[in-house]
């Protein structure tokens, strides 16, 4: 199995809290990736990075902001938590090429009331 | 913009029958890749195969296969003799190029129950 460790694997907190979750992987890939999985939605890129301090936008990065400051680490950060974002977040990792697959962490389901 | 569809929702079929989960999808690249992911009740998401643009050869693993048609933009799983472990959420998957960081465009995925 991939070496993706994804923390908390469970939250639940407040509408406008802040919210971080984490992404560790053991495996040095350059590009790690932010989901999101919701009914009917399937998953859906929030952010991803293709190396330490390089980000760029997915399809639903509004109210979402990220960071890589070591190769292993990518956070993911809710300033001001709100109820939409109550959803199952995954963290995937790649080495980049077209052909591989990305490896997904266990996900962490986040709950905002 | 790409785009995949999966348009069964849910499929409940009683063990031992054959099922098949379609999966058509939208591109522009000449060079894609196409994935099909597995997540089981347990939550995990798991790499079942890839299939390149250029290789239209239809792929079988046990009781797995896959049929890929350009033609159609349509990459078909079927699971033959399905099992009750068979349950689970599986997505079809469609990359974009590596310039714009091999990212996925994911299915809304098709719910499948086997009953004993």
């Amino acid at each position: 199995d991939a070496g993706i460790t994804q923390s908390p694997r469970h939250k639940v907190t407040e509408t406008g809290t802040p919210v971080t979750l984490r992404c560790h992987q053991t495996e040095n890939h350059r590009y790690m990736y932010w989901y999101r999985q919701d009914p009917g939605h399937g998953l859906r890129l929030i952010h991803y990075s293709y190396g330490v301090k390089d980000t760029d936008k997915g399809e639903v990065s509004d109210g979402y902001s990220v960071s890589r400051s070591k190769t292993e680490d990518f956070l993911l950060t809710l300033e001001s938590a709100t109820s939409s974002q109550t959803s199952v977040y995954f963290c995937a990792i790649s080495d980049g090429r077209i052909n591989q697959p990305q490896h997904f962490g266990d996900g962490t389901r986040l709950s905002i009331l | 913009a790409q785009k995949v569809t999966q348009a069964q929702t849910e499929i409940s079929v009683v063990e031992k029958e054959d099922v098949t989960l379609d999966c058509v999808y939208e591109t522009r690249d000449t060079t894609y890749y196409l994935f099909w992911y597995k997540q089981p009740p347990s939550g995990e998401l798991v790499f079942l195969i890839r299939r390149n643009s250029f290789d239209e050869q239809n792929e079988i693993s046990g009781r797995y296969s896959w049929n890929f048609q350009k033609s159609t933009s349509s990459f078909n799983f079927t699971i033959t003799a399905s099992q009750v472990v068979d349950s689970a959420v599986y997505f079809c998957a469609l990359s974009e190029p590596e310039t714009s960081g091999s990212r996925l465009t994911f299915g809304e995925g098709t719910q499948l129950t086997v009953n004993p």
